[in-house]
Parts: structure tokens; C-alpha cells; sequence
């Protein structure tokens, strides 16, 4: 069974531009989640998505959004990137069960990488 | 949410067993105690998680005393590849979805 799977692997973007990261999460899970973990630093929840929703955000600002699809793969954009975005972006999906009780599968990540 | 406290980095030897500790001293009823590993440039891996007592599975095992404010994740017989981040997270059973993660324990298991 495939895994969680993130595209691209790699971004490299100059400061102003816009950065779309997109998931797959694994077959039968509803649940889509990211979490920004910048260099030295721990994850940070970014998002969640369930059933085409955003159910709850961290503490990111608005030019971070992201969109859930039917298939229940899920992008994440963005905006007016800053030096300080650099990081690896992870993506988790859960089921609904196992959502519920904090197991989460996370994907490889995409680094973004901010000049 | 309860907050955790691990030790920062630990060394060991191939073939040993590792024991790291989290306090969560604020844990409440219905929080799990639930540890996650991240290998570098890889998103964490579920371990396991407990709420009280002893559990084990085919990775590790979770020791939680009575009183619920620290934890132990025991790896037995270490090897090279286990060399990672080990997270300790208190996660309430409902509000699960947003996981917080702390600075986590880098073990590196020496030759």
C-alpha cells in the first residue's frame, strides 16, 4: 500500500513568489494535515483538512492557505513567500480513527527553499 | 495541553537498550502518551502510544507509571538505524488532530 506521497521534493523560489505543494494522502484516509519544521526548529501545525474542509489552522498568517480536493489530496500554497518560509513542508493523513487517537503518517516532505 | 520535557540528545552503543524519559507533569484524564520518530529529511513514523502501564509492540516498549507524569520508551538492542529524533507527545483523545511537537530526544547509537 502506498504511503503518504509530496510533490515536488525540492522548491526553490525568490522572495515574493508564490510556492504550490501538493499530497496524496494514503487510499481510504479523509484527513490531511501540514506542518511546516524549519531548520532547527520542531513541526508546527499548519493546517487540517477533512472531507474537502479546513477544520483548524495554526498560528501561520493568511498567505498560507491550501485547499482540500474530492480525492482527498490536498495542496498547499504560499503567498508573497519570505525568507524565513524556507523549511520542510510535511504532509500526515489519518484516517478517521486514527485521527481521532493522534496516528498520523507522514509523507517524505517538500523542501522549500526561499532566496 | 500538557506540556513534555525530554532530555535534548542521548548516546548509545549498537546492542544495547535505550531508555528515554518524558515528564508531562500536567497530564490530564484524557490525554495518551504517544511517541513518534523522525529520521533527518523524512517525516516522523508513529511508534507507539500507552496511557498507562506497560505497552510493547514489535519497535518498542512504553513504560507510564501510576501516576501518569512521566513516561519511559524503552528500544531494545539498538542499532545504527535507529539513530534519530524520538518525540514524546501528549495527545487528547478528540483534539488529536493538531499534534504538538517539542524539541524532541536526538539519540545516536554509536558503533
Amino acid at each position: 500500500e502506498a504511503g503518504v506521497t509530496q510533490s515536488p521534493t525540492h522548491l526553490i523560489k525568490t522572495r515574493g513568489q508564490q510556492a504550490t505543494l501538493r499530497c496524496s494522502p494514503i487510499s481510504g484516509h479523509t484527513s490531511v494535515y501540514w506542518y511546516q519544521q524549519a531548520l532547527g526548529l520542531g513541526l508546527q501545525f499548519l493546517l487540517w483538512y477533512d472531507e474537502g474542509e479546513e477544520r483548524n489552522r495554526g498560528n501561520f498568517p493568511p498567505r498560507f492557505s491550501g485547499r482540500q480536493f474530492p480525492n482527498y489530496s490536498s495542496e498547499l500554497n504560499v503567498n508573497a513567500l519570505e525568507l524565513e518560509d524556507s523549511a520542510l513542508y510535511l504532509c500526515a493523513s489519518s484516517s478517521r480513527t486514527s485521527g481521532f487517537t493522534g496516528e498520523l503518517f507522514f509523507g517524505e516532505g517538500s523542501r522549500l527553499t526561499v532566496l | 495541553l500538557a506540556k513534555t520535557t525530554q532530555p535534548i540528545s542521548m548516546d548509545s552503543y549498537e546492542g544495547q537498550e535505550v531508555n528515554i524519559t518524558c515528564s508531562h507533569n500536567n497530564i490530564a484524564t484524557n490525554d495518551y502518551i504517544t511517541w513518534y520518530q523522525q529520521f533527518p529529511s523524512q517525516g516522523p513514523r508513529f511508534i507507539i502510544q500507552g496511557y498507562k502501564t506497560k505497552v510493547t509492540n514489535e519497535v518498542a516498549s512504553l513504560f507510564i507509571p501510576a501516576d501518569r507524569k512521566s513516561s519511559t520508551l524503552s528500544l531494545p538492542r539498538v542499532s545504527l538505524s535507529d539513530t534519530a529524533v524520538y518525540y514524546c507527545l501528549v495527545v487528547n483523545y478528540g483534539s488529536a488532530r493538531q499534534l504538538t511537537f517539542g524539541s524532541g530526544t536526538q539519540l545516536t547509537v554509536l558503533p
